[in-house]
C-alpha cells in the first residue's frame, strides 16, 4: 500500500510569488492534516480534513494560506504571497476514518524556501 | 512554556547502550502520546503509541506513561547505529485530532 505522497519535495521562490503544494493521502483515509516545522522550531498543525470538509483550521497562519481538498481525496495548500517566514518544511498527514484508528501516517514534506 | 518539552539533546549512546529519551507536557486533558522516529529529510513514522498509565514494550522499545506528572518516555535498548534519528514526542487531546509536538531529540548511536 502507497503511504502519504507529496509533491514537489523542494520549491524555491521568490518573496512575493504563488507555490501550490500537493498531497495524497493513503487511499481511504478521510482524515487529512497538514503541519508545518520552520527552522529550529517544532512541527506545529495547520489543519485538518475530514473528507472535503474543513473540521479545524485553526491553525492556519494568516489569510495567505488557502487549503483545499476537492472530492475528499488529494489536497492543496496554497501560499499567495509567500513571504519569508513562510519557509519551512510542509508536512501532510492522514489517518483513517473519524473514530477508527488515531494513528497518523505523515509523508516525507515539501521544503519550501522563500527568498 | 511550551505545551510539549523534550530532553533538548543531541544525545550519543554506545551500541549496545539504553537510550532514555523524555518527554514532559502541559495539558492535562492530552489522552493520547506517540513516538515518532524521522530519519533526515523523511517522513515522520511512528514507533510507538501510548493511552494508559504504566509500561507499552515493542521489542527493543518502551513507552512509559505518567500521566500524574505528565511525563512520557521512550526507552531503546541494545541501540543500534541504525536507531540514530531525531525522535518526536506527540500528544493529543481528547476532543481534537491535532497532534501537538515536541521539538525532537537527536540521538546518535555509534559504533
Amino acid at each position: 500500500e502507497a503511504g502519504v505522497t507529496q509533491f514537489p519535495s523542494h520549491s524555491v521562490i521568490e518573496k512575493g510569488q504563488t507555490v501550490t503544494l500537493r498531497c495524497d493521502p493513503i487511499s481511504g483515509h478521510d482524515n487529512l492534516y497538514w503541519y508545518r516545522r520552520v527552522m529550529g522550531k517544532e512541527i506545529k498543525f495547520l489543519l485538518h480534513f475530514v473528507k472535503e470538509s474543513k473540521q479545524d483550521e485553526s491553525g492556519m497562519p494568516n489569510n495567505r494560506f488557502l487549503a483545499e481538498r476537492t472530492g475528499g481525496t488529494y489536497s492543496t495548500l496554497k501560499v499567495q504571497p509567500a513571504e519569508l517566514e513562510d519557509s519551512g518544511v510542509y508536512f501532510c498527514a492522514s489517518s483513517p476514518r473519524p473514530g477508527g484508528s488515531d494513528t497518523q501516517y505523515f509523508g516525507p514534506g515539501t521544503r519550501l524556501t522563500v527568498l | 512554556q511550551k505545551e510539549v518539552e523534550q530532553n533538548s539533546g543531541p544525545l550519543s549512546v554506545p551500541e549496545g547502550a539504553i537510550a532514555s529519551l523524555n518527554c514532559t507536557y502541559s495539558d492535562r486533558v492530552s489522552q493520547s502520546f506517540f513516538w515518532y522516529r524521522q530519519y533526515s529529510g523523511k517522513s515522520p513514522e511512528l514507533i510507538m503509541s501510548i493511552y494508559s498509565n504504566g509500561d507499552k514494550e515493542d521489542g527493543r522499545f518502551t513507552a512509559q506513561l505518567n500521566k500524574a506528572s505528565q511525563y512520557v518516555s521512550l526507552l531503546i535498548r541494545d541501540s543500534q547505529p541504525s536507531d540514530s534519528a531525531t525522535y518526536l514526542c506527540a500528544v493529543k487531546r481528547k476532543s481534537g485530532s491535532r497532534l501537538t509536538f515536541g521539538e525532537g531529540t537527536q540521538l546518535t548511536v555509534n559504533p
